[in-house]
């Protein structure tokens, strides 16, 4: 079953913070974030898994909450190279296939 | 280290035509698998696999076959490809265990008219 993303689309400019949900309504393992740039393809960025740890990249972190099955993605004082599409994979159980959302797509411009 | 290779990166198939898109990875990553984009639609997988001669279903595997025969291939073959198989396919692969990202390949966009 897909997880869902929110929003389905952001835009923002340089310097501004931006959060990205994505939610399921069974239980998790643990929650991948990938970042897709047109016509490329999707490139990892963090994995979660369950417990509610707080990964970061840069200026990009993400949190699990694994009572609501909810996953979230910061991005602080965004910058341009932010743009692209972003998914959420998730797992049910640990060795399973990543079941992807539909993706929020984040435009940063200057 | 090439990583993940996709052939063809581009396809046009008349309706009724088979194919196979061949992933091949040199990572020796244990599991495999094939997404599909649409607009819209994020990725959806099609199947998967999670080691040598084993294959398994994913969320939208009608109309599509796979095999792996060999630890570092994955192919995916289409017997009667309809206009609703257009969509960029992906491969990905990946370790097996905890904290092990997918690598992707760079997509085949196949078109069916």
């Amino acid at each position: 079953q897909q997880p869902v993303q929110s929003p389905q689309a952001v835009i923002l400019r340089e310097g501004e913070d931006a959060v990205i949900n994505c939610s399921s309504s069974k239980a998790l393992y643990s929650v991948h974030w990938y970042r897709q740039k047109h016509g490329e393809a999707p490139v990892f960025l963090m994995i979660l898994l369950k417990g509610g740890e707080q990964k970061g990249h840069d200026k990009i972190s993400a949190s699990f909450n694994e009572k609501k099955q909810q996953s979230s993605l910061y991005l602080t004082a965004s910058q341009l190279s932010y743009s692209g599409t972003y998914f959420c994979g998730t797992e049910r159980q640990a060795g399973t296939a990543l079941i992807f959302g539909k993706g929020t797509t984040l435009s940063v411009s200057s | 280290n090439a990583g993940v290779t996709q052939t063809p990166k581009f396809r046009v198939l008349k309706t009724g035509q088979s194919m196979t898109l061949l992933c091949a990875q040199d990572m020796n990553h244990e599991y495999m698998y094939w997404y599909r984009q649409d607009p819209g639609m994020g990725l959806r997988l099609i199947h998967y696999s999670v080691g040598e001669g084993t294959t398994a279903k994913g969320e939208v595997p009608d109309g599509y076959n796979v095999s792996r025969l060999k630890k570092q291939n994955f192919l995916l073959g289409l017997e009667s490809a309809a206009p609703s198989q257009t969509s960029v396919y992906f491969c990905a692969s990946s370790y097996l265990g905890e904290f092990t990202e997918a690598f992707f390949g760079q997509g085949t966009r196949l078109t069916v008219v």
